[in-house]
């Protein structure tokens, strides 16, 4: 089953906006990862952001964890049509084998 | 470095056959992971290696579902009597170890039974 949960489901921003994303989650975790995936194939992963950690920035992605909510968010920040994608966050949960859950994505459209 | 490398990218198959799905994990990563990911949802666990055995097949739907890791490094997932409910893509991953750490894709396998 898949526990994470992305909103909104879908984002239309124009070029140079920023595109926030959120993701909220049932059960404790280990850490919470997010991806990028284009055209339904591999993942590509982005930032990892571990229970005890509350921001993390890698170019012009940046990351948020909030375990009280049981949520994380990443913003995007002058995105680009490039950034066109499907993202997901994937939770590692305590006591579970470090297998990850997925939500069911936010597709982000970035017009030129 | 390499990523991790899955083979063939894409399968196409009758009901019935039996298929096997190949996954290079990155070199030096002891942790290894299939994933299942049908259209428009997210990718959901299958199983996990750590080295050669399986540490937890809880994701595997059914019986007509096998991995391998013989070696510890290639793992190749086997699916008999294949059924139409099975066309999905199918991701491998692998991680430096298993606790706490990235787990890097491969571009999938894009099975099709029909």
């Amino acid at each position: 089953s898949q526990q994470g949960e992305e909103d909104p489901q879908a984002l239309s921003i124009q070029e140079g906006e920023n595109a926030t994303m959120n993701c909220s989650y049932k059960t404790s975790i280990n850490n919470l990862q997010w991806y990028r995936q284009n055209s339904g194939r591999g993942l590509v992963h982005l930032i990892l952001i571990r229970s005890n950690e509350r921001e993390k920035h890698s170019g012009r992605l940046r990351v948020t964890l909030d375990t009280s909510k049981k949520s994380s968010s990443l913003l995007i920040t002058a995105s680009r049509a490039a950034d066109t994608a499907s993202y997901f966050c994937a939770t590692d949960h305590t006591g579970a084998n470090s297998k990850l859950t997925f939500g069911k994505g936010i597709t982000l459209s970035v017009r030129p | 470095g390499a990523g991790v490398s899955q083979t063939p990218s894409n399968k196409v198959t009758e009901k019935g056959k039996y298929v096997e799905l190949r996954c290079d994990p990155i070199s030096g990563h002891t942790a290894l992971y299939w994933y299942r990911q049908s259209l428009g949802q997210g990718p959901e666990f299958l199983i996990y290696f750590q080295g050669t055995g399986a540490a937890d097949d809880s994701g595997l739907p059914n019986d007509r579902f096998f991995a391998v890791r013989p070696e510890g490094s290639v793992s190749t997932l086997k699916i008999q009597r294949t059924e139409r409910g099975d066309s999905a893509v199918y991701l491998c991953a692998s991680s430096l170890s298993a606790g706490n750490n990235e787990q890097f894709f491969g571009p999938g396998t894009r099975l099709t039974v029909l």
